[in-house]
């Protein structure tokens, strides 16, 4: 089954313990994205990542590291997880083709509380 | 950068009512605006989308309509049906080497029985 799969779908922290978000896709999909959803603020880019290597900053990247050494993984990992970074967080990938070609297949969320 | 301004960020229909949403964007390179569906504690699944060489795109209930000279684009559900109850949200793009997707707040759909 095609999916984007997220771990963990529920984490509670404390602020400055290092954390790591999980996300893989079993599409090939070469497009790799990460969103924080939050109340009455949307979908919010943090990174993005266009192929293996590739990286880029979205519109909230602060606070927020990715790496993609594999297509198929691009993990989010927080360094020193602070309370204005609890939210829930959405991992996405887009198959190949022209560049307006969009669905963007999300994963299930990971809902993050940092105390 | 774009910017996406979604209204209303909360509406209320009787079922069998009509809903629309609508959508501003102010990159007038934008060329691809797609809808996503989100119920309550899933992901977001793209319902709609449609591309500037149209104006308007239907599937069943669900229609969207774009004017590009405005720089607008809305949603609209007909025969509204209690699954329809969700947040929807509204994003614009330009396409281009990143696929920068820009979404807007969203908006609560509540359908009464």
């Amino acid at each position: 089954e095609a999916q984007v799969t997220q771990n963990p779908r529920y984490l509670i922290t404390v602020t400055g313990k290092k954390l790591t978000v999980t996300c893989s896709q079993n599409m090939n999909h070469e497009y790799m994205s990460w969103y924080r959803q939050d109340p009455g603020l949307g979908l919010r880019q943090i990174y993005y990542s266009m192929n293996v290597e590739v990286t880029d900053k979205g519109d909230v990247p602060e606070g927020y590291k990715v790496s993609r050494k594999e297509k198929r993984n691009f993990p989010l990992i927080l360094e020193s997880p602070s309370p204005n970074q609890t939210s829930l967080y959405f991992c996405a990938s887009r198959p190949p083709g022209k560049p307006t070609t969009g669905e963007l297949f999300f994963g299930e969320g990971s809902r993050l509380t940092v105390l | 950068g774009e910017n996406v301004e979604q209204h209303p960020s909360t509406l209320s229909v009787q079922e069998g009512d009509s809903a629309v949403i609508k959508c501003t964007y102010s990159d007038s390179a934008s060329n691809y605006f797609p809808w996503y569906k989100q119920e309550l504690g899933k992901r977001p699944q793209l319902i709609i989308d449609i591309r500037s060489n149209v104006g308007e795109k239907k599937d069943q209930r669900i229609a969207v309509t774009l004017n590009k000279t405005a720089k607008h684009f809305s949603l609209h559900i007909t025969e509204t049906q209690p699954e329809d109850s969700a947040v929807y949200f509204c994003a614009a793009s330009s396409g281009g080497s990143n696929y920068k997707l820009t979404f807007g707040k969203g908006t609560l759909l509540t359908v009464n029985p």
